[in-house]
């Protein structure tokens, strides 16, 4: 089946630096949807993507919908304590519009 | 508060036993999908439902059972033929043409 391949899988990082990760796939999305998820809870909302180019801002988080259609990109600025978490990406699917891919995740570590 | 509710929170079972997993939503949303989630891994389509008594399986269906008899609610039977059903389990809804997919909490399934 279709796959979401989200790199780094992990990384560590001192408290205010920025951070980039992002997901590459060779099928082509509708929407791009970025999510964290805290230990032992749900994934929470962060950013959704409708078209390819486009830039969003939420907060000191940014992502990108790829121009391909086949990636997207995730980056937080000045990272805090509180960023650490698993961040996931998903993609719809154009063919099946309730039908999302999600990607592995990226665990984030932040230093103080 | 609208939001997604899933209980209980950790839930275990013991070999040849049927578990059902609760989940509720006041979002008034019409889809609602069950998701298993294993370290390292993407989150994997288990069955949806894109309307009150009706759904379709997911990709991996084999050993879960669904209803939805009424809008708010989409239990999940975990039965005996999931030979493997340690997993975390999450519940999310949707609502229109861009579905942006929202997250309860999950259910922690061990087996005895």
């Amino acid at each position: 089946g279709q796959q979401l391949n989200q790199s780094p899988q992990s990384m560590f990082i001192q408290e205010g630096e920025d951070v980039s990760m992002n997901c590459t796939s060779s099928s082509i999305f509708n929407t791009w949807l970025w999510y964290k998820q805290d230990p032992g809870e749900g994934p929470v909302l962060l950013i959704a993507l409708y078209k390819a180019g486009e830039l969003t801002s939420n907060g000191r988080l940014t992502a990108q919908f790829g121009i391909t259609r086949k990636d997207s990109f995730l980056n937080i600025s000045a990272s805090i304590p509180s960023d650490v978490g698993i961040y996931f990406c998903a993609g719809q699917l154009p063919e099946g519009t309730y039908k999302y891919i999600f990607g592995t995740g990226t665990r984030l570590k932040v230093l103080a | 508060d609208g939001g997604i509710t899933q209980s209980p929170k950790y839930l275990f079972r013991k070999e040849g036993q049927n578990v059902t997993l609760s989940c509720e939503q006041n979002l008034n949303h019409d889809a609602m999908y069950w998701y298993r989630q294993d370290p390292g891994q993407g989150l994997r389509l288990i069955y949806y439902s894109q309307i009150v008594n009706d759904f379709q399986k997911g990709d991996i269906a084999e050993g879960y059972s669904v209803s939805r008899e009424k809008k708010e609610s989409f239990p999940l039977t975990v039965t005996s033929a999931q030979k493997n059903p340690t997993a975390f389990y999450l519940c999310a809804s949707s609502q229109g043409i861009k579905n942006i997919q929202y997250f309860g909490a999950g259910t922690r399934l061990s087996v005895l």
